[in-house]
């Protein structure tokens, strides 16, 4: 079955723009996290999705939003974007969203603000 | 709020030599997670242990919890280039959902 989708994988942007980003779940997954990497904060938890409903919400401004459709796919926005967004986004889609189920992650798509 | 905690952040091996990553909790888990990513990789799933002290091998790879399930530790017994990647652990950060507290990663290099 296909993986997880992350579109696009790459994205140049200004500071101040605003992004969004798409993410399709594997087929049948209802949950869909997202992950902030970077190379000196790692892999941080942004937010999770369950039933279009906003699950769980980690430790970011308001600036980071989401939001998932009724099939599942969801997107996430980044406005007023700055430097320190520079990043790879990261989906990670789950059957039940449980605590104990495995995360099958995307691509990702790496955001550069210059 | 909780931390997780990976050492050391970079392993150099000579082909054929064993690895170990260690795993700390700052609250005990219910489960943890283990994560693959190769260079230029997104993180892959190896494997999930939920009870304490247990112990689960996948071919070289042996996975361990803890007995207070606050530890675990990744051993890869002669390692191959093909291992080569960052090995990430991670548990459940508490609350319904499947959020994620990821620690920092130990970045295998392999030369041959």
């Amino acid at each position: 079955k296909a993986g997880v989708t992350q579109t696009p994988r790459y994205l140049i942007k200004t500071r101040g723009q605003q992004v969004t980003l798409s993410c399709s779940p594997i087929s049948g997954h209802r949950s869909v996290s997202w992950y902030q990497q970077t190379p000196g904060q790692g892999l941080q938890f942004l937010f999770e999705y369950f039933s279009e409903t906003q699950r769980n919400k980690g430790n970011f401004p308001g600036r980071f939003s989401g939001r998932q459709f009724s099939n599942s796919r969801s997107e996430m926005n980044v406005s007023t974007l700055e430097l320190g967004d520079s990043a790879l986004y990261l989906c990670a889609s789950s059957l039940t969203g449980g605590s104990n189920t495995e995360a099958f992650f995307g691509q990702g798509t790496r955001l550069t603000v210059v | 709020g909780q931390q997780v905690m990976q050492i050391p952040q970079y392993q150099h091996v000579q082909e054929g030599e064993d690895f170990t990553t260690y795993c700390n909790s700052s609250t005990t888990l219910s489960n943890i997670q283990w994560y693959k990513q190769r260079p230029g990789g997104h993180p892959v799933f190896l494997i999930q242990l939920v009870k304490s002290g247990e112990v689960k091998k996948q071919k070289r790879l042996t996975f361990q919890f803890g007995e207070a399930k606050k530890n675990s530790s990744l051993h890869i017994t002669a390692t191959q280039t093909t291992d080569v990647g960052t090995y990430f652990c991670a548990g459940p950060a508490g609350g319904a959902g499947n959020m994620l507290t990821f620690g920092g990663g130990t970045r295998l290099m392999v030369k041959p």
